[in-house]
């Protein structure tokens, strides 16, 4: 069954540490696709990365870095050099291609991250 | 070009009533999902439309529904309320079913069951 993981239920870091958000999934097909959203305050989710099964590239933007491992079906994230505005909860997500399942996201229980100055 | 919109904002009903929220896609979109944001659930999937079709369920009582518009513009509906079906709404929009597109969300719909 799918199933997406993010045990850190909370973290709290000071400004300019770095942290990594985990997340771990579980899917039965082959193309599946990852993503992180963001969600401040406000409530809005904000979409951060989206990364396909078959790219295990890691990715850089900017402060942001991902970690995709297909052997430990992982799809961590980092923060380098954190910041106040990067205080939100955020959540990593799967979507399966197989049985019309692309327009659903199966969501973890989302990691709230404190950033104190 | 405009995010998703969706209206309204903040909704305090009552058990039994029934409700109705609404869910404006980024032009050009054509798939709208819809789902249920609480503290003790997290995000849970609750349908998906497609050119106006419903091409994917979650696992919700037949009381919630939802149709969508030739605009793309999508609507759910919530009959007979119960105080569980409190949360936040969120619908997000993408160019097309499928999970080769990213799905980007509205700001939500604050439900409150009395």
């Amino acid at each position: 069954a799918q199933k997406v993981t993010q045990a850190q239920t909370e973290i709290s870091v000071v400004e300019k540490e770095d942290v990594t958000l985990d997340c771990v999934y579980e899917t039965r097909d082959t193309t599946y696709y990852l993503f992180w959203y963001k969600q401040p305050p406000s409530g809005e989710l904000v979409f951060l990365i989206r990364r396909n099964s078959f790219d295990e590239q890691n990715e850089i933007s900017g402060r942001y870095s991902w970690n995709f491992q297909k052997s430990t079906s992982s799809f961590n994230f980092t923060i380098t050099a954190s910041q106040v505005v990067d205080s939100a909860v955020y959540f990593c997500a799967l979507s399966e291609v197989a049985y019309n399942q692309g327009g659903k996201l199966i969501f973890g229980q989302g990691t709230e991250l404190s950033v104190k100055p | 070009k405009a995010g998703v919109t969706q209206t309204p904002r903040y909704l305090i009903k009552t058990r039994g009533q029934q409700v109705t929220l609404s869910c404006s896609p980024i032009s050009g979109h054509r798939s709208v999902s819809w789902y249920q944001q609480t503290p003790g659930q997290g995000l849970q999937f609750l349908f998906e439309y497609f050119s106006e079709t419903q091409r994917n369920k979650g696992n919700f009582p037949g009381r919630f529904s939802g149709r969508q518009f030739s605009n793309s513009r999508s609507e759910m509906n919530v009959s007979t309320l119960e105080l569980g079906d409190s949360a936040l709404y969120l619908c997000a929009s993408s160019l097309q079913v499928g999970g080769t597109d990213t799905q980007y969300f509205g700001p939500g719909t604050r439900l409150t069951v009395l």
